[in-house]
């Protein structure tokens, strides 16, 4: 299995530019999350999805943020408008029927 | 609340030197325990899941202990070596959920 795949993997963007993160599930898995880590607070969930379904997105930390997960296999994180304080390492993880959670290589995301 | 300490924040040994990394957790009432390495600029990678029936699991020169009633796990590697240089987290679900709890991680050198 290639693993939970995650593009890009850097971004560089303006302020008020659009950005979508990507992220390919590993096959099998129901569960996928969005995590955002950075120096100052570390690893902080952002969202999880469970069978497609968004289950808790509490940690989404604006308005600004979106996610979707169409189908198993696919999901996205948007930032619309993005701010320099966007700028993370935002991580995708899956899991199957076990709690073991699996990530991917993360994208690296600067906003000038 | 959940909160999850790991200390030391950083860590250098020589290599061949056995060592200990600590994790500590405010409740007690947790669902399991996972550890994981991170290398710089990269994904995150579980190295050991420890059930909360469960004291403790091994893998290779990893072992992993786990106690509850103290809100305290350690992960213990034997003969470390260069290739161990990463910082390790410890992370804890929240609830019965998938939501994991991560702490702020140990940054492991082990000099050759």
């Amino acid at each position: 299995d290639a693993g939970v795949i995650q593009s890009p993997r850097h971004e560089v963007t303006e302020m008020g530019q659009e950005v979508t993160l990507r992220c390919k599930p590993i096959s099998g898995h129901n569960s996928l999350f969005w995590y955002r880590q950075t120096m100052m607070r570390g690893l902080e969930l952002l969202i999880y999805f469970n069978n497609n379904v968004p289950i808790d997105d509490s940690g989404m930390p604006e308005d600004r943020f979106s996610a979707k997960m169409p189908n198993a296999s696919f999901s996205t994180l948007k930032i619309q408008p993005s701010e320099p304080r966007d700028s993370a390492v935002y991580f995708c993880a899956s899991a199957g029927t076990g709690v073991e959670q699996y990530f991917g290589p993360g994208t690296r995301l600067t906003v000038t | 609340k959940q909160e999850v300490t790991q200390i030391p924040a950083a860590l250098s040994v020589p290599e061949g030197e056995n060592l200990v990394l600590n994790c500590s957790f405010t409740d007690s009432a947790i669902y399991n325990l996972q550890w994981f390495r991170q290398d710089p600029g990269k994904g995150l990678t579980s190295l050991l899941l420890i059930q909360s029936s469960q004291r403790e699991q091994t893998s290779g020169r990893l072992n992993a202990s786990l106690d509850k009633s103290s809100g305290r796990s350690t992960l213990y590697i034997a003969a470390s070596q260069p290739g161990d240089s990463a910082t390790y987290l410890c992370a804890v679900p929240m609830d019965s959920s998938y939501k994991l709890i991560f702490g702020s991680g140990t940054r492991l050198l082990v000099r050759p």
